[in-house]
């Protein structure tokens, strides 16, 4: 079946911009998680959405970074104004039901180069 | 503050060599840890060991979790140049869903 989706795969933007990456979970995956991963470094995690409860946000950077998720399905990260060092590839996982004894399925990232 | 440490960083092998990676972490209300390989972008599921001293297999790739010590080990054996990629080791607690990595390992296999 398919896997996590995201789009774009790359964007380059100008410092200052705001930029919007997706993200479609597997169907019928309850939690989704961002994280983001920079040059030279581990898996940083960002937000957490499990159904209907209140996301945990407590992984966001800077209050420039938002994240929503629409109709328990696909979700969008916002990063507003930003900064060379929000350079990194972002990813998505989605997982059946969020337990900690469930596995994270991974997308294939989005690559984001600020200049 | 939790932390999950893998070593090497990096390692070059021929090609039917056998790696053994490492992770040790130091994280409150451990519950599981994970093993992943990434070769380009996405992350893929290799492992889950939630309890210690239960190896678990497949095909060539193994691995095993001492929870008393606090590490695990991913062991490849008859390498092939496929295996090459980043090996990401995390743990999930208890009180949540979030994986905290380590830095990874990229394994090199050379034909």
């Amino acid at each position: 079946g398919a896997g996590v989706s995201q789009s774009p795969s790359n964007k380059v933007t100008e410092k200052g911009k705001d930029v919007e990456l997706r993200c479609d979970p597997i169907s019928g995956h309850t939690a989704l998680y961002w994280y983001r991963q920079s040059l030279g470094q581990g898996l940083e995690f960002l937000i957490y959405f499990q159904g209907n409860s209140a996301p945990d946000k407590s992984g966001l950077p800077s209050d420039r970074f938002s994240a929503e998720r629409t109709g328990g399905s696909v979700s969008t990260l916002t990063i507003q104004r930003t900064q060379q060092e929000d350079s990194a590839v972002y990813l998505c996982a989605s997982s059946l039901q969020g337990a900690t004894q469930e596995t994270q399925y991974f997308g294939p990232g989005t690559r984001l180069l600020v200049l | 503050e939790d932390k999950v440490v893998q070593s090497p960083l990096s390692l070059v092998v021929h090609e039917g060599d056998t790696v053994t990676l490492n992770c040790s972490y130091e994280v409150t209300n451990f519950r599981s840890l994970l093993w992943y390989k990434q070769e380009k972008k996405a992350p893929t599921f290799l492992f889950m060991l939630t309890s210690s001293g239960i190896e678990k297999k497949s095909g060539r790739l193994s691995s095993i979790l001492d929870k008393k010590e606090l590490f695990s080990i991913l062991n490849i054996t008859a390498t092939q140049t496929g295996d090459s990629a980043v090996y990401l080791c995390a743990v999930v607690k208890t009180s949540g869903s979030r994986l905290t990595f380590g830095e990874g390992t990229q394994l090199t296999v050379n034909p």
